[in-house]
């Protein structure tokens, strides 16, 4: 089965800091995906990645940066916390269908 | 928008009980796929429907596709308490785009 672990479950940061979320697939791969869930809206793709060092903007990338090194890592990066960042982060990953997520990381950022 | 609205927003039912529950698309339909989130979890893939197909079942899923309505609807039959989830639907045309799913909830 493919697997696709999160780093961290539950996460608490604090306004202003860098939070690097990581994101292993096992499947090698070729898609990677980041989401963030909110409560009535639904997930938001925030960034995708298609290949190594590959990247695209998805509906919401403002306030977010990634990085794909290698293949089966994706990570995510919050430069800067906010409070409006606070939210569940889903990573998903495939090489066309389906997605296969991750259990998420439930972020707060104080 | 290019998400699916899944229809109901919520529905509780008792055990063994059938579950429907519909998707509706603004745009038109690839091929069509249906997700469960168990809470506080990642999603899981349960089922996808090609645009050619009507009809397709899996164990007690039982998923029906009418591009013309652009609309689909998942039943589960014989609902269990482990059912308990939210489910989604994206189309595989736009398949970074999910709505904000049916929440079910099954009562022992």
């Amino acid at each position: 089965d493919v697997k696709v672990t999160q780093s961290s479950r539950y996460l608490v940061k604090r306004t202003g800091e860098k939070v690097f979320l990581e994101c292993v697939q096992d499947m090698d791969h070729e898609n990677m995906f980041w989401y963030r869930q909110d409560p009535g809206l639904g997930l938001r793709l925030i960034y995708f990645s298609y290949d190594v060092k590959m990247k695209e903007k998805g509906d919401i990338p403002e306030g977010y940066s990634v990085s794909r090194e290698k293949k089966e890592r994706f990570s995510l990066i919050l430069e800067s916390a906010s409070t409006n960042q606070t939210s569940m982060y889903l990573c998903a990953s495939s090489d066309w269908q389906p997605q296969h997520f991750g259990d998420g990381t439930r972020l707060s950022i104080l | 928008s290019q998400q699916g609205e899944e229809d109901p927003q919520a529905l509780s039912i008792q055990e063994g009980e059938n579950a429907t529950m519909n998707c509706s698309y603004k745009t038109s339909i690839n091929n069509l796929q249906w997700y469960r989130q168990n809470s506080g979890r990642g999603l899981v893939h349960l089922i996808l429907i090609r645009s050619n197909e009507r009809e397709k079942h899996s164990g007690r899923l039982r998923v029906t596709l009418d591009t013309s309505k652009k609309s689909s609807s998942l039943l589960i039959t014989a609902s269990r308490a482990a059912d308990t989830a939210s489910y989604f639907c994206v189309n595989t045309g736009n398949q970074f785009y999910f709505g904000t799913g049916t929440s079910l909830t099954v009562i022992p």
